[in-house]
């Protein structure tokens, strides 16, 4: 079974930095896409952005862009988001995608993380 | 705003057929983007319930079925059960080759 099981729910304070963790298992970890998207408090999904664990080729969404890093480590079969600085405006659900090669016609994402939740309060 | 537009709220009785809407434009899914829902039940992270605009995963009940034509799509649910009560997104791609989803519609069972 295809499986991404993400790291548990953070507690930070403004400027802390953050790393979460999305570990992929049942397939070929560096054959697969894994995406991030954010969920807020009550509000939809935002796409954040996409790493292909084969050859880090990342793409960000414009909205993300230099807000945060997304990278792997195909040894531990492993995809990652961080901040450098967190902010309040952060706080929220984190959940990580998986898909498998590009389509022209646009990919749906399956499966996803049971989500890690992001609270950012002084 | 979201890219693409979907109605905040439905509801129906037990039993009843609804159907959820999913508005684009041409630089998304009248662009040629599938479309594909999410349905996601309270507390849970939300999971593939269509894909490539009308294809069932396996599991998925023979009661959702979707469609798309021109700049929108649609979900329809018939047979309405109580544990369909859940918020349902869309999503599809636009012409900058990044994905973009629908606010998402809150389904009420009554």
């Amino acid at each position: 079974e295809v499986q991404l099981v993400q790291s548990g729910a953070e507690v930070k304070k403004p400027g802390e930095s953050l790393k979460i963790s999305c570990k992929g298992s049942g397939y070929s970890f560096t054959s697969y896409w894994i995406g991030w998207v954010r969920q807020m408090p009550g509000k939809g999904l935002e796409w954040m952005g996409i790493i292909y664990p084969g050859d880090s080729d990342t793409r960000y969404s414009p909205s993300f862009q230099g807000q945060v890093t997304i990278s792997a480590d195909k040894s531990i079969s492993t995809a990652y988001l961080q901040w450098s600085s967190l902010k309040a405006s952060d706080t929220a659900m984190y959940y990580c995608v998986g898909f498998g090669e590009l389509l022209p016609t646009g990919n749906w994402f399956d499966p996803w993380g049971q989500g890690t939740l992001v609270t950012v309060s002084s | 705003q979201s890219v693409l537009t979907q109605p905040p709220s439905v509801s129906g009785a037990p039993g009843q057929r609804v159907t959820i809407s999913c508005t684009g434009s041409s630089s998304n899914i009248g662009a040629g983007y599938d479309v594909h829902w999410y349905q996601q039940l309270p507390g849970t992270a939300p999971k593939l319930l269509i894909y490539g605009n009308s294809n069932r995963p396996s599991g998925v009940p023979d009661r959702f079925s979707g469609s798309k034509s021109g700049t929108s799509a649609s979900l329809a649910i018939t047979g309405l059960q109580a544990e369909d009560e859940a918020d349902y997104y869309c999503q599809s791609y636009d012409s900058s080759l990044s994905p973009v989803f629908g606010g998402g519609t809150k389904l009420t069972v009554l």
